[in-house]
């Protein structure tokens, strides 16, 4: 069974400070990763996603940043955090059916930007 | 471009009262369906899906029927209960592997 993690659960941050926030999938080799992001109560925003290492494409960058540095690992980063960056992270992974995606989400990462 | 559309932002509703929450979606590919619900503080969960033309698919007392003529996924649910309060999403699936979300529809059932 494939299981997702997020890490930290929870962050405090000062505006101005780095972040990195991570996401780790066991049990499926080369999902479809993607990350997103939620102001509470609010829309799923898709940030990035990544079909394979090395590779990351940006539908929305909202002055963030991503990386695939392993098959089941995809980072969400940034050297200056806004207080807009405030929000829920999720991260997701992809189970492909041929011509369409069924998406899981990992547990999330609640982001408090003071 | 694929899309999602949800009309209501928000939906408010007294126990046991019946519910419909609209979702209608743009695709130029055979389209796959979802239904996620999300509580609070809670990452969103699938709850219904569907790529069979009207046939009704239900999950834990909700409903939906996949109406390709008029490109439809309306979830609904003959009585809702206090548990049900939640954010609920409709997203589609097309043939190149991408799933899109629509905006979210806020259901929130009072005693």
């Amino acid at each position: 069974a494939q299981t997702i993690h997020q890490w930290p659960v929870a962050e405090i941050k000062a505006v101005g400070s780095p972040l990195s926030l991570g996401c780790t999938i066991k049990g499926k080799s080369s999902p479809n990763l993607y990350w997103y992001w939620q102001a509470t109560g609010g829309t799923l925003q898709q940030l990035f996603y990544s079909i394979t290492v090395g590779q990351v494409e940006s539908v929305v960058q909202l002055n963030l940043s991503a990386s695939r540095p392993k098959d089941d690992q995809f980072i969400l980063s940034t050297e200056k955090l806004l207080l807009s960056h405030s929000g829920f992270y999720l991260c997701a992974w992809t189970r492909d059916w041929g011509n369409y995606a069924e998406q899981f989400f990992g547990p999330g990462t609640r982001l408090t930007v003071l | 471009g694929d899309s999602v559309t949800q009309t209501e932002g928000l939906v408010t509703l007294t126990k046991g009262l019946p519910v419909m929450l609209n979702c209608t979606y743009q695709t130029t590919y055979s389209p796959f369906l979802f239904w996620y619900v999300q509580h609070l503080n809670e990452a969103p969960k699938l709850l219904l899906k569907s790529s069979t033309d009207n046939k009704r698919t239900e999950h834990q007392g909700f409903y939906a029927t996949l109406h390709k003529s008029s490109s439809s996924f309306h979830l609904q649910k003959s009585s809702v209960q206090l548990s049900d309060s939640a954010l609920y999403f409709c997203a589609l699936s097309g043939g190149n592997n991408r799933i899109f979300f629509g905006d979210g529809t806020q259901l929130v059932v009072k005693p």
